[in-house]
């Protein structure tokens, strides 16, 4: 089975702008979660999907908000870009509720805003 | 509240001998303890993992212990080897599952 891709890899913003990131789970795999990595905070649960429908968020702001296909692909955005949503994005999949069970974990994207 | 604590956040060893990372959580319903190795670059990958209905789990040089009482978990890496120098987090899951929370992270370090 092919592993867990995110497009795209490497992103360069600007303040106040938005950005979409892309989550391609192993198939068969029902939900996503998606994580901000930094160097100081870790691994920070931002939200998961599971079957289309959000299950949980984490401690983020609304600024962060995401989505889930009927193939189950996600999305997350990000609008109005602050400095400190610098960080490693990165999306998990599993085959059922994400805190129970083997994650799977993409490449990543970074994203660094100016 | 919601909380995994990890420790030690750094760790350096000499090869050939073991090396303990701790967790503690503040669940007391969590029942699914895994832990993750991140290699400089890369992703996090599932080295171990552990439900509450076992004490102790093992395979090869890597075991995990779970007191649930104590609300806490170990990993322990026996005969260190260079390949396992990385970031290691545990993790837990919170308030019935809906979401899991990681520690902080454990960056082992295995001198030559």
């Amino acid at each position: 089975k092919a592993g867990v891709t995110q497009t795209p890899r490497y992103l360069i913003k600007t303040r106040g702008q938005q950005v979409t990131l892309s989550c391609s789970p192993i198939s068969g795999h029902r939900s996503v979660s998606w994580y901000q990595q930094t160097p100081g905070q870790g691994l920070q649960f931002l939200f998961e999907y599971f079957s289309e429908t959000q299950r949980n968020k984490g401690n983020f702001p609304g600024r962060f908000s995401g989505r889930q296909f009927s193939n189950s692909r996600s999305e997350m955005n990000v609008s109005t870009l602050e400095l400190g949503d610098s960080a490693l994005y990165l999306c998990a999949s599993s085959s059922e509720r994400g805190a129970l069970n083997e994650q799977f974990f993409g490449p990543g994207t970074r994203l660094t805003v100016l | 509240g919601e909380n995994v604590e990890q420790h030690p956040s750094t760790l350096s060893v000499q090869e050939g001998d073991s090396a303990v990372i701790k967790c503690t959580y503040s669940d007391s319903a969590s029942n699914y303890f895994p832990w993750y190795k991140q290699e400089l670059g890369k992703r996090p990958q599932l080295i171990i993992d552990i439900r509450s209905n076992v004490g102790e789990k093992k395979d090869q040089r890597i075991a995990v212990t779970l007191n649930k009482t104590a609300k806490h978990f170990s990993l322990h890496i026996t005969e260190t080897q260079p390949e396992d120098s990385a970031v290691y987090f545990c993790a837990a899951p919170y308030s019935s599952a809906s979401k899991i929370i990681f520690g902080s992270g454990t960056r082992l370090s295995i001198r030559p």
